[in-house]
């Protein structure tokens, strides 16, 4: 079965703080993992893939097959990082999404 | 081009009462899905198209659910005899072949009192 754990349902930090939003995984395959971000009022949008490498808006996640986690981490918070991130796992390319249930970021001046 | 677009956003229905929620994807997309998400949850998958075929409806709770797609473009999901624990937000999402990013609709919230 393919499940998605985000532990943390509220994660509070200051500016400039480092963030790190963890997400584990089970899946018994090649997983795709994503990163969407809602922020307020706004419709639910992708930050970032896996599979890209990259890093949007500061942020980045490496894919760790042996821990099966995929944590989402910025040096350095801003406040309009504010919003709720969730986890997402794709079995199958282009197939549905499986979401965790999502941390809430607040970065506080 | 436009965005996912969803109608209506927001739906109070009586018990017992049908409803057809649409989402019309990004111009050319030739995937649609459909997610429902209550609250304090994330979105929870409930069935994708490819062009007008249902290629999986896995996730359609029961048989009061269901989803069509008739022209490959726009999608009704419909419920009928809703009951209250129907009551959540109702995701659409659209994804261009060749791409695995999904675009989100704004949702339609639905309450069943």
């Amino acid at each position: 079965a393919q499940r998605v754990t985000q532990p943390e349902k509220l994660l509070s930090v200051f500016k400039g703080a480092p963030v790190e939003l963890k997400c584990n995984y089970s899946y018994s395959g090649s997983p795709e993992l994503f990163w969407y971000v809602q922020y307020s009022r706004q419709r639910l949008q992708l930050l970032l893939r896996h599979i890209s490498r990259e890093s949007i808006k500061g942020f980045t996640a490496d894919l760790n097959k042996g821990e099966t986690s995929f944590h989402l981490k910025k040096p350095f918070a801003q406040e309009e990082d504010s919003a709720m991130y969730y986890c997402a796992l794709s079995g199958e390319y282009g197939n549905k999404l499986v979401f965790g249930a999502g941390t809430i970021l607040r970065v506080k001046s | 081009g436009a965005g996912v677009s969803q109608s209506p956003r927001y739906k109070v229905t009586k018990r017992g009462q049908d409803v057809a929620l649409r989402c019309d994807p990004i111009s050319g997309h030739v995937s649609l899905y459909w997610y429902r998400q209550a609250l304090g949850q994330g979105p929870e998958f409930l069935t994708y198209f490819n062009y007008e075929a249902q290629q999986d409806k896995s996730g359609l709770p029961n048989d009061r659910f269901s989803a069509e797609r008739p022209e490959g473009s726009i999608s009704t999901l419909t419920i009928q005899r809703t009951e209250q624990r129907d009551s959540a937000m109702y995701r659409c999402a659209s994804r261009m072949v060749g791409t695995d990013t999904q675009y989100f609709g704004p949702g339609t919230r639905l309450t069943v009192l």
